[in-house]
Protein backbone atom coordinates (compact mmCIF):
# COMPACT_ATOMS: atom_id res chain seq x y z
CA UNK A 1 0.00 0.00 0.00
CA UNK A 2 1.17 3.70 -0.83
CA UNK A 3 1.71 5.79 1.94
CA UNK A 4 -0.12 8.70 0.54
CA UNK A 5 -2.80 7.89 -2.40
CA UNK A 6 -4.96 9.85 -4.35
CA UNK A 7 -7.30 9.65 -6.99
CA UNK A 8 -5.46 10.80 -10.08
CA UNK A 9 -8.80 11.95 -11.96
CA UNK A 10 -8.89 14.21 -13.74
CA UNK A 11 -12.36 15.74 -12.39
CA UNK A 12 -14.14 17.87 -15.00
CA UNK A 13 -16.57 20.14 -13.38
CA UNK A 14 -18.04 23.18 -14.86
CA UNK A 15 -17.29 26.49 -13.54
CA UNK A 16 -19.23 27.30 -10.03
CA UNK A 17 -19.49 23.45 -8.83
CA UNK A 18 -18.12 22.25 -5.48
CA UNK A 19 -15.59 19.61 -6.22
CA UNK A 20 -13.91 17.91 -3.23
CA UNK A 21 -10.72 15.51 -3.38
CA UNK A 22 -9.54 12.67 -0.58
CA UNK A 23 -5.97 11.59 0.33
CA UNK A 24 -5.56 8.56 2.02
CA UNK A 25 -2.22 8.28 4.33
CA UNK A 26 -1.25 4.89 5.93
CA UNK A 27 1.01 6.00 9.07
CA UNK A 28 -0.79 6.91 11.96
CA UNK A 29 1.36 8.42 13.43
CA UNK A 30 1.98 11.42 10.75
CA UNK A 31 1.59 15.11 12.37
CA UNK A 32 1.39 17.62 9.84
CA UNK A 33 -0.77 17.96 6.72
CA UNK A 34 -0.67 19.96 3.41
CA UNK A 35 -2.36 21.00 0.44
CA UNK A 36 -0.24 21.75 -2.54
CA UNK A 37 -2.02 23.35 -5.95
CA UNK A 38 0.83 22.42 -9.11
CA UNK A 39 -0.08 24.01 -12.27
CA UNK A 40 1.43 22.28 -15.74
CA UNK A 41 5.62 22.30 -15.62
CA UNK A 42 5.46 24.60 -12.72
CA UNK A 43 6.77 23.97 -9.08
CA UNK A 44 4.21 22.71 -6.49
CA UNK A 45 2.71 26.10 -4.50
CA UNK A 46 1.51 25.92 -1.36
CA UNK A 47 -2.22 26.14 -0.63
CA UNK A 48 -3.04 25.47 2.50
CA UNK A 49 -1.56 23.50 6.16
CA UNK A 50 -4.60 21.36 7.21
CA UNK A 51 -5.12 21.53 11.16
CA UNK A 52 -6.84 19.09 13.34
CA UNK A 53 -9.81 21.23 13.81
CA UNK A 54 -10.14 21.98 9.85
CA UNK A 55 -9.15 25.22 8.06
CA UNK A 56 -10.85 27.57 5.74
CA UNK A 57 -9.21 29.93 3.48
CA UNK A 58 -12.13 31.91 1.20
CA UNK A 59 -13.40 29.20 -1.33
CA UNK A 60 -11.42 26.30 0.14
CA UNK A 61 -11.89 24.43 2.74
CA UNK A 62 -9.27 21.61 4.32
CA UNK A 63 -10.29 18.93 6.75
CA UNK A 64 -8.68 15.96 8.65
CA UNK A 65 -9.85 12.63 9.53
CA UNK A 66 -7.10 10.71 11.73
CA UNK A 67 -9.69 7.78 12.99
CA UNK A 68 -10.41 6.85 9.42
CA UNK A 69 -7.30 8.15 8.24
CA UNK A 70 -7.81 10.83 5.41
CA UNK A 71 -7.34 14.55 4.75
CA UNK A 72 -9.62 16.25 2.20
CA UNK A 73 -10.00 19.41 0.07
CA UNK A 74 -12.93 20.87 -0.67
CA UNK A 75 -13.60 23.92 -3.47
CA UNK A 76 -16.75 25.59 -3.72
CA UNK A 77 -17.78 27.98 -6.80
CA UNK A 78 -14.91 26.83 -8.84
CA UNK A 79 -13.26 28.99 -11.21
CA UNK A 80 -11.21 28.37 -14.69
CA UNK A 81 -8.13 29.49 -12.71
CA UNK A 82 -8.58 26.43 -10.20
CA UNK A 83 -7.37 24.06 -13.19
CA UNK A 84 -4.38 22.54 -11.82
CA UNK A 85 -3.11 19.16 -9.94
CA UNK A 86 -3.89 19.07 -6.04
CA UNK A 87 -1.02 17.18 -4.24
CA UNK A 88 -2.05 16.22 -0.38
CA UNK A 89 1.57 16.00 1.74
CA UNK A 90 1.87 13.99 4.46
CA UNK A 91 4.53 13.91 7.26
CA UNK A 92 7.02 11.15 8.17
CA UNK A 93 8.81 11.39 11.06
CA UNK A 94 10.52 14.58 11.91
CA UNK A 95 11.45 16.11 8.53
CA UNK A 96 9.97 14.19 5.48
CA UNK A 97 7.11 15.32 3.21
CA UNK A 98 5.28 12.48 1.37
CA UNK A 99 3.56 13.77 -1.54
CA UNK A 100 0.39 11.72 -3.12
CA UNK A 101 0.81 11.84 -6.87
CA UNK A 102 -1.54 14.27 -7.28
CA UNK A 103 -5.52 14.89 -8.47
CA UNK A 104 -5.92 17.02 -11.56
CA UNK A 105 -9.05 19.27 -11.88
CA UNK A 106 -10.16 20.62 -15.07
CA UNK A 107 -13.12 23.20 -14.46
CA UNK A 108 -14.55 23.74 -17.89
CA UNK A 109 -16.38 26.85 -19.01
CA UNK B 1 11.33 39.03 -1.35
CA UNK B 2 12.44 37.02 -3.53
CA UNK B 3 11.35 33.22 -3.09
CA UNK B 4 13.37 30.02 -3.80
CA UNK B 5 15.80 30.19 -6.88
CA UNK B 6 17.19 27.49 -8.75
CA UNK B 7 19.95 27.34 -11.70
CA UNK B 8 20.10 26.03 -14.48
CA UNK B 9 16.51 26.01 -15.77
CA UNK B 10 16.87 23.31 -18.22
CA UNK B 11 19.88 21.08 -18.70
CA UNK B 12 20.34 18.27 -21.13
CA UNK B 13 23.36 15.51 -20.27
CA UNK B 14 24.32 12.32 -21.75
CA UNK B 15 24.50 8.97 -19.44
CA UNK B 16 27.55 8.76 -17.35
CA UNK B 17 28.23 12.23 -17.09
CA UNK B 18 27.54 14.25 -13.71
CA UNK B 19 25.57 17.36 -12.92
CA UNK B 20 25.57 19.95 -10.64
CA UNK B 21 21.86 21.66 -9.20
CA UNK B 22 21.76 24.68 -6.99
CA UNK B 23 19.45 26.28 -5.34
CA UNK B 24 19.14 29.63 -2.58
CA UNK B 25 16.58 29.50 0.05
CA UNK B 26 13.95 32.49 0.76
CA UNK B 27 15.96 34.61 3.17
CA UNK B 28 15.81 34.01 6.41
CA UNK B 29 15.13 30.52 6.28
CA UNK B 30 17.96 27.81 6.99
CA UNK B 31 16.87 24.21 6.09
CA UNK B 32 16.65 23.22 2.49
CA UNK B 33 14.95 20.31 0.86
CA UNK B 34 15.50 18.16 -2.39
CA UNK B 35 12.71 16.53 -4.62
CA UNK B 36 12.76 14.53 -7.56
CA UNK B 37 9.73 14.53 -9.85
CA UNK B 38 9.08 12.40 -12.68
CA UNK B 39 6.30 12.74 -15.20
CA UNK B 40 2.97 11.85 -13.33
CA UNK B 41 4.28 11.41 -9.76
CA UNK B 42 4.19 13.72 -7.00
CA UNK B 43 7.69 15.10 -5.57
CA UNK B 44 10.03 12.26 -4.17
CA UNK B 45 12.28 13.43 -1.48
CA UNK B 46 15.70 13.18 -1.85
CA UNK B 47 17.51 15.10 1.27
CA UNK B 48 17.20 17.76 3.59
CA UNK B 49 19.88 19.91 5.30
CA UNK B 50 19.37 22.39 8.06
CA UNK B 51 22.63 24.25 8.78
CA UNK B 52 24.92 23.02 6.72
CA UNK B 53 23.75 19.24 7.92
CA UNK B 54 21.96 16.60 6.12
CA UNK B 55 18.70 16.05 8.54
CA UNK B 56 17.15 12.75 6.08
CA UNK B 57 17.73 11.05 3.00
CA UNK B 58 15.04 9.42 1.00
CA UNK B 59 15.52 6.49 -0.63
CA UNK B 60 17.77 7.33 -3.54
CA UNK B 61 21.67 5.66 -4.51
CA UNK B 62 24.95 7.17 -3.52
CA UNK B 63 25.27 8.66 -6.81
CA UNK B 64 22.97 11.73 -5.15
CA UNK B 65 24.58 14.08 -2.97
CA UNK B 66 24.15 17.25 -2.02
CA UNK B 67 25.33 19.77 0.69
CA UNK B 68 24.74 23.30 2.19
CA UNK B 69 26.63 26.50 2.01
CA UNK B 70 27.25 28.91 5.24
CA UNK B 71 24.75 31.09 3.33
CA UNK B 72 22.29 28.28 3.32
CA UNK B 73 22.61 28.13 -0.09
CA UNK B 74 22.47 24.10 -1.37
CA UNK B 75 23.73 21.95 -4.08
CA UNK B 76 22.55 18.76 -5.25
CA UNK B 77 24.88 16.58 -7.31
CA UNK B 78 24.00 13.67 -9.58
CA UNK B 79 27.20 10.89 -10.62
CA UNK B 80 26.81 8.35 -13.29
CA UNK B 81 23.77 9.82 -14.90
CA UNK B 82 20.90 7.32 -16.13
CA UNK B 83 18.22 8.07 -18.36
CA UNK B 84 15.98 7.35 -15.39
CA UNK B 85 17.23 10.86 -13.49
CA UNK B 86 15.38 12.27 -16.18
CA UNK B 87 13.07 14.46 -14.07
CA UNK B 88 12.40 18.02 -12.75
CA UNK B 89 14.06 18.48 -9.61
CA UNK B 90 12.86 20.37 -6.86
CA UNK B 91 14.12 22.97 -4.13
CA UNK B 92 12.29 23.92 -1.33
CA UNK B 93 13.25 26.23 1.86
CA UNK B 94 11.63 26.29 5.16
CA UNK B 95 12.54 27.97 8.21
CA UNK B 96 13.80 24.88 9.75
CA UNK B 97 14.11 21.16 10.02
CA UNK B 98 10.74 19.98 11.32
CA UNK B 99 8.34 18.45 9.25
CA UNK B 100 5.96 20.80 10.46
CA UNK B 101 7.16 23.80 8.51
CA UNK B 102 5.86 24.63 5.35
CA UNK B 103 8.23 24.17 2.48
CA UNK B 104 7.92 27.05 -0.58
CA UNK B 105 9.17 25.62 -3.83
CA UNK B 106 11.73 26.96 -6.29
CA UNK B 107 10.95 26.87 -10.33
CA UNK B 108 12.91 23.61 -10.25
CA UNK B 109 15.66 22.55 -12.64
CA UNK B 110 14.31 20.24 -15.34
CA UNK B 111 16.90 17.59 -16.14
CA UNK B 112 17.17 15.66 -19.26
CA UNK B 113 19.25 13.05 -19.80
CA UNK B 114 19.96 11.36 -23.44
Amino acid sequence: RKEVEQDPGPFNVPEGATVAFNCTYSNSASQSFFWYRQDCRKEPKLLMSVYSSGNEDGRFTAQLNRASQYISLLIRDSKLSDSATYLCVVTSGTYKYIFGTGTRLKVLA
Amino acid sequence: DAGVTQSPTHLIKTRGQHVTLRCSPISGHKSVSWYQQVLGQGPQFIFQYYEKEERGRGNFPDRFSARQFPNYSSELNVNALLLGDSALYLCASSLAWASYNEQFFGPGTRLTVL
